[in-house]
């Protein structure tokens, strides 16, 4: 079946410091592949996402690129900052249909301090 | 995009006793809706989905159940609660193509 490894910490940086959050997939099919954020007490909330291979999602600083030869989605971000410490879920999807599920990592939780 | 009402947001319920937890969904219409736990330690699990009104499937035997009344109404039920079911519940919603997962804020149930 699917599945989603990821880092799963926890990582501590400082602030301004480089990220990187590991994620490697295997999956059935050609799949969908996204970043979600949670911060503290909320629900989650899509990052960024990549369809395709080769694919770079990006959003509020953050990045992560498909790559199909590897299987990978890592994470990263060029600096830091206090306000991105959250738990972070990598996650898959293939296909569509009324059967649809998303698969997600186990979460990598970030605190950055100041 | 869609915007996912979760409540209430926070419970604390005895041993025994009946649960409801409600979930509405706007922006949208027919979505494929979901219930997640998330348990101390963060990992989420998929409790049920929903692709229309009436239809159900459960992931894992448990001592909860789920309902869909209406096209953007889920409601996550039990008739007696057990401590185990103490977690994160997140209710969740569809999107067309690339099928990405909208996510309400959350209730936290408490079990005592």
């Amino acid at each position: 079946g699917d599945s989603v490894t990821q880092m799963e910490g926890p990582v501590t940086l400082s602030e301004e410091a480089f990220l990187t959050i590991n994620c490697t997939y295997t999956a059935t099919g050609y799949p969908s592949l996204f970043w979600y954020v949670q911060y503290p007490g909320e629900g989650l909330q899509l990052l960024l996402k990549a369809t395709k291979a080769d694919d770079k999602g990006s959003n509020k600083g953050f990045e992560a690129t498909y790559r199909k030869e590897t299987t990978s989605f890592h994470l990263e971000k060029g600096s830091v900052q206090v306000s991105d410490s959250a738990v972070y879920f990598c996650a898959l999807t293939v296909g569509g249909g009324s059967n649809y599920k998303l698969t997600f990592g186990k979460g990598t939780l970030l605190t950055v301090n100041p | 995009s869609q915007t996912i009402h979760q409540w209430p947001a926070t419970l604390v319920q005895p041993v025994g006793s009946p649960l409801s937890l409600e979930c509405t969904v706007e922006g949208t219409s027919n979505p494929n809706l979901y219930w997640y736990r998330q348990a101390a330690g963060r990992g989420l699990q998929l409790l049920f989905y929903s692709v229309g009104i009436g239809q159900i499937s459960s992931e894992v035997p448990q001592n909860l159940s789920a309902s869909r009344p209406q096209d953007r109404q889920f409601i996550l039920s039990s008739k007696k609660l057990l401590l185990s079911d103490s977690g994160f519940y997140l209710c969740a919603a569809r999107d067309s193509w690339p099928g990405e997962l909208f996510f309400g804020e959350g209730s936290r149930l408490t079990v005592l």
